[in-house]
């Protein structure tokens, strides 16, 4: 167990819907980022945030977006919702080497 | 973009035999990681091995960094029927915005 959660374990959507995908990292990590997951692309980063802000971007969709709230969980926002979006999104803390969550796997329909 | 490039794509070996992977890379690193992912579950981190650094152990693995190559090879000895999964390396990159880019990853698959 990394102690990253990630929630929800599976997410089955149809094409043009929005989902949030939630994550609270290992406690005392101040870091959180946000990877995508697919066959044809591999592991991609899309974006970190460090206390609150964002730190670092990525391949992120302007479709998608995220934030780091005050108890350091993170949301990640897919909005248009296209069938390449399936994919497993996860989270990981804190940096240099990095703690995975297990992954939200996201079907769009 | 992808980084590292695993090499090969796909392993299938038998238990005991040994297991080595390689990762190529195009631009300076502070280090280089290898990760670990069973089917659909989080990457595991395995080990570090930083710039200066040429060998490092962990239990079985045995990592190697060739800068001037720009490669590295993970070697798993004696392999375990459990060792099945799928191997990223990661470099992290040099600069003031260093993050961690993944390869594309390798499937070892260990027949008992």
């Amino acid at each position: 167990d990394s102690g990253v959660t990630q929630t929800p374990k599976h997410l089955i959507t149809a094409t043009g819907q929005r989902v949030t995908l939630r994550c609270s990292p290992r406690s005392g990590d101040l870091s959180v980022y946000w990877y995508q997951q697919s066959l044809d692309q591999g592991l991609q980063f899309l974006i970190q945030y460090y206390n609150g802000e964002e730190r670092a971007k990525g391949n992120i969709l302007e479709r998608f977006s995220a934030q780091q709230f005050p108890d350091l969980h993170s949301e990640l926002n897919l909005s248009s919702l296209e069938l390449g979006d399936s994919a497993l999104y996860f989270c990981a803390s804190p940096g240099r080497t990095q703690f995975f969550g297990p992954g939200t796997r996201l079907t769009v329909l | 973009s992808q980084q590292g490039e695993e090499d090969p794509q796909a392993l299938s070996i038998q238990e005991g035999e040994n297991a080595t992977m390689n990762c190529s890379y195009k631009t300076s690193i502070n280090n280089l990681q290898w990760y670990r992912q069973n089917s659909g579950r989080g990457l595991v981190h395995l080990i570090l091995i930083r710039s200066n650094e040429r060998e490092k152990h962990s239990g079985r693995l045995r990592v190697t960094l060739d800068t001037s190559k720009k490669s590295s090879s993970l070697l798993i000895t004696a392999s375990r029927a459990a060792d099945t999964a799928s191997y990223f390396c990661a470099t992290e990159n040099t600069g003031a915005n260093s993050k961690l880019t993944f390869g594309k990853g390798i499937t070892l698959s260990v027949r008992p």
